[in-house]
């Protein structure tokens, strides 16, 4: 049962540097999504997709790209670090329609410091 | 006004207490509620789905109020385990799968 899985668990950046987060689920869900976890900021939604092919922006998306070629993987770019951009990255997924027994899963999180 | 809002606590209480945080969501089309709950340094991970008559699951028991659109997590008989963040989570359909700040509980001996 792997459900959601998350590469790197941690890792640290030089200011400038990129790399790509990865998320996969074995779920078969058509949503995927990328947040970002400050202290005292909450859970604030990166990037999303509704399936594959198809991604939008959500609410903190400046820094960070996406793609949704398959189903079950969804990468986040970050394309030059920023020391804002130190944080914990959750992906997680979902059926569609989200509730009436469909609940979003998370992946473990990767923990992200840029120096 | 911010979409989901939660009082970010923390709520000390001892065990064997009852305690009860509230969610308000600023958006009437929500369809879909949760409490997840997470542990320091650890993923959210689901509690119970909120249903609009209510339901309980053990020692946990939500409401959903639609007119005044909010939600409650009523916690019965307090267990050092339960300390945590309880996160609320509003589905107000396609994207729009918004998450409250917290309520931070801590259970004492």
């Amino acid at each position: 049962n792997a459900g959601v899985t998350q590469t790197p668990k941690f890792q640290v950046l030089k200011t400038g540097q990129s790399m790509t987060l990865q998320c996969a689920q074995d779920m078969n869900h058509e949503y995927m999504s990328w947040y970002r976890q400050d202290p005292g900021m909450g859970l604030r939604l990166i990037h999303y997709s509704v399936g594959a092919g198809i991604t939008d922006q959500g609410e903190v998306p400046n820094g960070y790209n996406v793609s949704r070629s398959t189903t079950e993987d969804f990468p986040l770019r970050l394309l030059s670090a920023a020391p804002s951009q130190t944080s914990v990255y959750f992906c997680a997924s979902s059926a569609i329609p989200i509730g009436t027994g469909n609940t979003i899963y998370f992946g473990e999180g990767s923990w992200l410091t840029v120096v | 006004r911010k979409e989901v809002e939660q009082d970010p606590g923390p709520f000390n209480v001892p065990e064997g207490a009852t305690v009860a945080f509230n969610c308000t969501y600023s958006n009437s089309a929500s369809q879909s509620f949760f409490w997840y709950r997470q542990d320091c340094r650890k993923e959210p991970k689901l509690l119970m789905s909120v249903y609009s008559s209510g339901n309980e699951d053990g020692r946990f028991t939500a409401q959903l109020n639609r007119a005044s659109q909010y939600i409650s997590l009523l916690i019965r008989d307090s267990k050092l385990s339960d300390s945590a963040t309880y996160l609320c989570v509003v589905w107000g359909g396609y994207s729009t799968l918004t998450f409250g700040k917290g309520t931070m509980l801590l259970v004492s001996p």
